[in-house]
């Protein structure tokens, strides 16, 4: 299976700060790369696809971009409501597998 | 507008077996290469793959957890079913129903893509005797 690491796994910062979260496939994916929010008690909700298209709805301070097998999802201008736990997730090969997750607080 | 929404038990006894329905609405279940499947999420927060069954009804399961798993639908109702034999405490968690949507591929035509677009609401099932 391809592992999948997430860092931090954790951060705080303030509304208004440019945030960026790192996920790390341990074998190439291309661009094989989804991001997810979640919110307590809420199913995750899905925010980008194939590393760096925005999907419908979210709001375009949302951005990911690749290298390699390094993945960034970047929050420009943080919003109260970005708070949450992000997931990273691969599907370029069987058994599609999820980062552990990043908890972003704001402070 | 695509929605998911799980039901079953939220409560089995080590050993049963967990069936899980999940009906949804917006999309048929037979549109070309969708594929609606079952992520767990357990309480200290990772996410699970279990299994995916496609328009064409071509299924994959986790390899971990293949022996245990069955996932079915009913185009006509709109309802993909899962269930997990022999349950145990390891299975505790909330269990969401997805929806995958397609792509196409010049050779082996709509696939489903394997990311999850749209989740339903989840449903918590605690294993305890």
């Amino acid at each position: 299976d391809i592992q999948m690491t997430q860092s931090p796994s954790s951060l705080s910062a303030f509304v208004g700060d440019r945030v960026t979260i790192t996920c790390r496939a341990s074998q190439g994916i291309n661009n094989y790369l989804a991001w997810y929010q979640q919110k307590p008690g809420k199913a995750p909700k899905s925010l980008i696809y194939a590393a760096s298209s925005l999907q419908t709805g979210v709001p375009s301070r949302f951005s990911g971009s690749y290298s390699g097998t390094d993945f960034t999802l970047t929050i420009n201008s943080l919003q109260p409501e970005d708070f949450g736990i992000y997931f990273c997730q691969q599907y370029k090969t069987y058994p599609v597998t999820f980062g552990p997750g990043t908890t972003l607080d704001i402070k | 507008q695509v929605t998911l929404k799980e039901s079953g038990p939220t409560l089995v006894k080590p050993t049963q077996t967990l069936t899980l329905t999940c009906t949804v609405s917006g999309f048929s279940l037979g549109s070309s290469g969708v594929g609606v499947g079952w992520i767990r999420q357990s309480p200290g927060k990772a996410l699970e793959w279990l299994a995916l069954i496609s328009s064409n009804d071509d299924k994959l399961y986790s390899p971990s957890l293949k022996s245990r798993l069955t996932i079915s639908k009913d185009t006509s109702k709109g309802q993909v079913v899962l269930t997990l034999t022999d349950m145990g405490p390891v299975d505790t968690g909330t269990y969401y129903c997805v929806h995958s949507p397609s792509y196409y591929h010049s050779v082996t035509g709509y696939r489903p893509t394997y990311y999850f677009d749209f989740w339903g609401q989840g449903t918590l099932v605690t294993v305890s005797s």
